[in-house]
């Protein structure tokens, strides 16, 4: 079936560092690839999406690439501020999952924390 | 533009009574809709899914029931609570003809105890 697995956290980062974060998947059909932020206490929000091979999704800084070769959809920033500390959620969408419900696939999530 | 709804936004109830989480959804039509629980430094585990009324998926056998009585609506249910329960439960919803993206609602927080 249909995995992620992200890099484990917790990671602590001082702000304008560069921030990677690892994501790998396994999947049967093409699926699409997601970052989701979760803020303390809050709901999940989408960071960022791409859908095909190469893509690359950009969002308030981030950014990920679709490496099929690979199978990996690192997220990456240039310089982290204190407010991009969260929970930090990779998931995929699988086309042939079948019929129309599309079921996300997550990690497990890592906490960043970004200190001033 | 849409917007997801989850309420009550905190609950706490003691082991054996009764839970009612309800999901609205606004400025869409006959979206899909889903159920996840969120443990304590866990990731995400989707419970129910469902393509439109009265049409209920389970993924997870377990003391929860889901219901969907109006396009736009869905409920999360137990008749008895356990202390397992307890969590952070996220309602989604997806755009049909879809998108593949799934919005999420703030969530409602519950501890049994």
């Amino acid at each position: 079936g249909d995995s992620v697995t992200q890099m484990e956290g917790p990671v602590t980062l001082s702000e304008e560092a560069c921030l990677t974060i690892n994501c790998t998947y396994t999947a049967t059909g093409y699926p699409s690839l997601f970052w989701y932020v979760q803020y303390p206490g809050e709901g999940l929000q989408l960071l960022l999406k791409a859908t095909k091979a190469d893509d690359k999704g950009s969002n308030k800084g981030f950014e990920a690439t679709y490496r099929k070769e690979t199978t990996s959809f690192h997220l990456e920033k240039g310089s982290v501020q204190v407010s991009d500390s969260a929970v930090y959620f990779c998931a995929l969408s699988d086309r042939n999952s079948g019929g129309s419900n599309y079921k996300l696939t997550f990690g497990k999530g890592t906490l960043l924390t970004v200190n001033p | 533009s849409q917007t997801i709804h989850q309420w009550p936004a905190t609950l706490v109830q003691p082991v054996g009574s009764p839970l009612s989480l309800e999901c609205t959804v606004e400025g869409t039509s006959n979206p899909n809709l889903y159920w996840y629980r969120q443990a304590a430094g866990r990731g995400l585990q989707l419970l129910f899914y469902s393509v439109g009324i009265g049409q209920i998926s389970s993924e997870v056998p377990q003391n929860l029931s889901a219901s969907r009585p109006q396009d736009r609506q869905f409920i999360l249910s137990s008749k008895k609570l356990l202390l397992s329960d307890s969590g952070f439960y996220l309602c989604a919803w997806m755009r049909i003809p879809s998108t593949d993206t799934q919005y999420f609602g703030p969530g409602t927080r519950l501890t049994v105890l």
